[in-house]
């Protein structure tokens, strides 16, 4: 039973670039969650997606967008990139059953230079 | 505005030590608290919470609520090093997905 995929592992992008982080979502769940955690803080989270839709969004700025395909897997984009940005970016995925939580991802660790 | 707290921030202990992790947390309309534990990215689920009193256990560790004083514990008894990590707390409210984290606890168990 695979669990959450992440790609790519890290990253190195210069400031105003552009990138873009995949998540392939845990078996069995449909619902795909991103969260940013910089160095020595815990995870903030930035959206959630069910069902192809934005469901719930954090406090980040319109330059963080994302997209859910028919397969729940998902994309975290972010343009304009600042050096702030670099962190780890994790993505989460559950199901309908709410007893055990969030199944994380590995992350991206996303470096802007 | 909603917040999580743990305590402490860091923590060194020998193997075999018990340690006890905190976390306080002030928002509106709680409904769970969850632990996880991150030893290098991917935090891992340890338990959820969401009735006071009621002491979840699994091996070495447990955890209890406190709604009435809104704070959780973390007990790991007998530590070892592989208990070494990060370990966060994250609440979350009614109607509503997202989780909110405190800045977590980093545990480290010298041998």
């Amino acid at each position: 039973d695979a669990g959450v995929t992440q790609s790519p592992t890290h990253l190195i992008k210069t400031r105003g670039q552009q990138v873009t982080l995949r998540c392939s979502p845990k078996s069995g769940h449909d619902t795909v969650s991103w969260y940013q955690q910089a160095l020595g803080q815990g995870p903030q989270f930035i959206f959630q997606y069910y069902e192809e839709e934005e469901r719930q969004r954090g406090n980040f700025p319109d330059r963080f967008s994302g997209h859910q395909f028919p397969n729940y897997s998902s994309e975290l984009n972010v343009n304009a990139l600042l050096l702030g940005d670099s962190a780890l970016y994790l993505c989460a995925s559950s199901g309908t059953r709410q007893g055990d939580g969030y199944t994380f991802g590995s992350g991206t660790r996303l470096t802007v230079v | 505005e909603d917040k999580v707290v743990q305590s402490p921030l860091s923590l060194v202990v020998h193997e075999g030590d018990t340690v006890t992790l905190n976390c306080s947390y002030e928002v509106t309309n709680f409904r769970s608290l969850l632990w996880y534990k991150q030893e290098k990215k991917a935090p891992t689920f340890l338990f959820m919470l969401t009735s006071s009193g009621i002491e979840k256990k699994s091996g070495r560790l447990s955890s209890i609520l406190d709604k009435k004083e809104l704070f959780s514990i973390l007990n790991i008894t007998a530590t070892q090093t592989g208990d070494s990590a990060i370990y966060l707390c994250a609440v979350v409210t009614s109607g509503t997905y997202k989780y909110i984290f405190g800045t977590g606890t980093r545990l480290k168990v010298l041998a």
